[in-house]
């Protein structure tokens, strides 16, 4: 049963434009959520992260959007650079437990 | 601040063989300690995880198996490594309270099976 899902499986933009990541959740006891960024052969990074009592969570070109209503999250990144190309992942907790990973999302900015 | 390591970084190991990866944290204590495979094109799966010194928890049943020997020292073993153990291994860690329980990654290890 996948409680986090990210139903794309890869984006591609151009440089300078907004990138929008989606995902979604099933679980709605979760409280925090989370992105991550992974480049090719190390291990991710933490990114940016929302309170469930937040609907909105900026830091620099990131920003976090929760709909809990619909049990959906995204991230937005603008401008979009060639650095921002990597697997996005989103993840999820209950306060307390563990983090659920989404399968990830690749994406590839164009210059 | 806070690091965490994990070696080897890349490992070929025959089918048979033994494993053994080590990850070890430094600037905390009494953290919490993870164990995630990421297999060739999917997510991240949860394999253990530890609140204690030899207190492990398995999120799934495999052939793999873990330790926590030391506060700030984690171990993923094998005895006998099978193909389907390839992948890329990755450790982490938490606060002990962490409020929404953002964890952080270790560089992560490649193992190849052969």
């Amino acid at each position: 049963d996948q409680q986090v899902k990210q139903n794309s499986p890869s984006l591609s933009v151009q440089e300078g434009r907004i990138s929008i990541l989606n995902c979604d959740y099933t679980n709605s006891m979760f409280d925090y959520f989370l992105w991550y960024k992974k480049y090719p052969a190390e291990g991710p990074t933490f990114l940016i992260s929302i309170s469930s009592i937040k609907d909105k969570n900026e830091d620099g070109r990131f920003t976090v959007f929760l709909n809990k209503s619909a049990k959906h999250l995204s991230l937005h990144i603008v401008p979009s650079q060639p650095g921002d190309s990597a697997v996005y992942f989103c993840a999820a907790s209950q306060y307390g437990n563990k983090l659920v990973f989404g399968a990830g999302t690749i994406l590839r900015v164009k210059s | 601040s806070q690091t965490i390591h994990q070696w080897p970084a890349t490992l070929v190991q025959p089918v048979g063989s033994p494993l053994s990866l080590e990850c070890t944290v430094e600037g905390t204590s009494n953290p919490n300690l993870y164990w995630y495979r990421q297999a060739a094109g999917r997510g991240l799966q949860l394999l253990f995880y530890s609140v204690g010194i030899g207190q492990i928890s398995s999120e799934v049943p495999q052939n793999l198996s873990a330790s926590r020997p030391q506060d700030r020292q984690f171990i993923l073993s094998s005895k006998k490594l099978l193909l389907s153990d390839s992948g890329f291994y990755l450790c982490a860690w938490s606060p002990t309270s962490s409020p929404g329980n953002t964890i952080y990654f270790g560089e992560g290890s490649w193992l190849t099976v052969v």
